[in-house]
């Protein structure tokens, strides 16, 4: 079955700090997703991404976040100048299509100490 | 008010027994609708997909009132493996698309 990577499982940084965390997403997918879940809370969405260009993002994606498709099939989501409030679990998503089931990476799991 | 609602919980049940979690949605330009299972530190995970018809599978069913704005899922005969939290998630493609969490319902199975 096909499946959304993400890397790396576990991120240990110090605050201030920047952080990279990437994604594959399924290769036939339109629609790209990151969101991110605090400890005991939440799914919150940060960001969506269609055709190439950021097509929506939250009060949560401030200039701190930045996305990218460097090479048409990586998803990179960088996190600038970390705060010890960053620290969360990074869910990256796909979809195929409208309407349609939304495939979940297993999460980078950020820790800013 | 907030875009997905759900009772947090825990609803803690004996194996065996029948349990129900509701949602609720304030955006009346929602089009799609699911449920998701999240194990502890773990993805989302598709569970069903909800119809206005309603649909069923297995011991799960789930149900969608468009007029009331509320999605309910419904467990039959608990296993001691339903044990999760179930999110209730709706989508939206006003602007853009994306899908929007509730705050997800904790499930615990007691033997």
């Amino acid at each position: 079955e096909p499946e959304v990577t993400q890397t790396p499982s576990h991120q240990v940084t110090q605050m201030g700090q920047e952080v990279i965390l990437r994604c594959v997403p399924i290769s036939n997918h339109l629609y790209f997703y990151w969101y991110r879940q605090i400890l005991g809370q939440k799914v919150e969405f940060l960001v969506s991404f269609y055709n190439n260009e950021i097509s929506e993002k939250s009060e949560i994606f401030d200039d701190q976040f930045s996305v990218e498709r460097p090479d048409g099939s990586n998803f990179t989501l960088k996190i600038r100048s970390t705060k010890l409030e960053d620290s969360a679990m990074y869910f990256c998503a796909s979809i195929a299509g409208l309407h349609t089931e939304a495939f979940f990476g297993q999460g980078t799991r950020l820790t800013v100490v | 008010r907030k875009e997905v609602e759900q009772d947090p919980g825990p609803f803690n049940v004996p194996e065996g027994a029948t349990v129900a979690f509701n949602c609720t949605y304030s955006n009346s330009a929602s089009q799609s609708f699911f449920w998701y299972r999240q194990d502890c530190r773990k993805e989302p995970k598709l569970l069903m997909s909800v119809y206005s018809s309603g649909n069923e599978d297995g011991r799960f069913t789930a149900q969608l009132n468009r007029a009331s704005q509320y999605i309910s899922l419904l467990i039959r005969d608990s296993k001691l493996s339903d044990s999760a939290t179930y999110l209730c998630v709706v989508s939206r493609a006003s602007g853009t698309y994306k899908y929007i969490f509730g705050t997800g319902t904790r499930l615990k199975v007691l033997a």
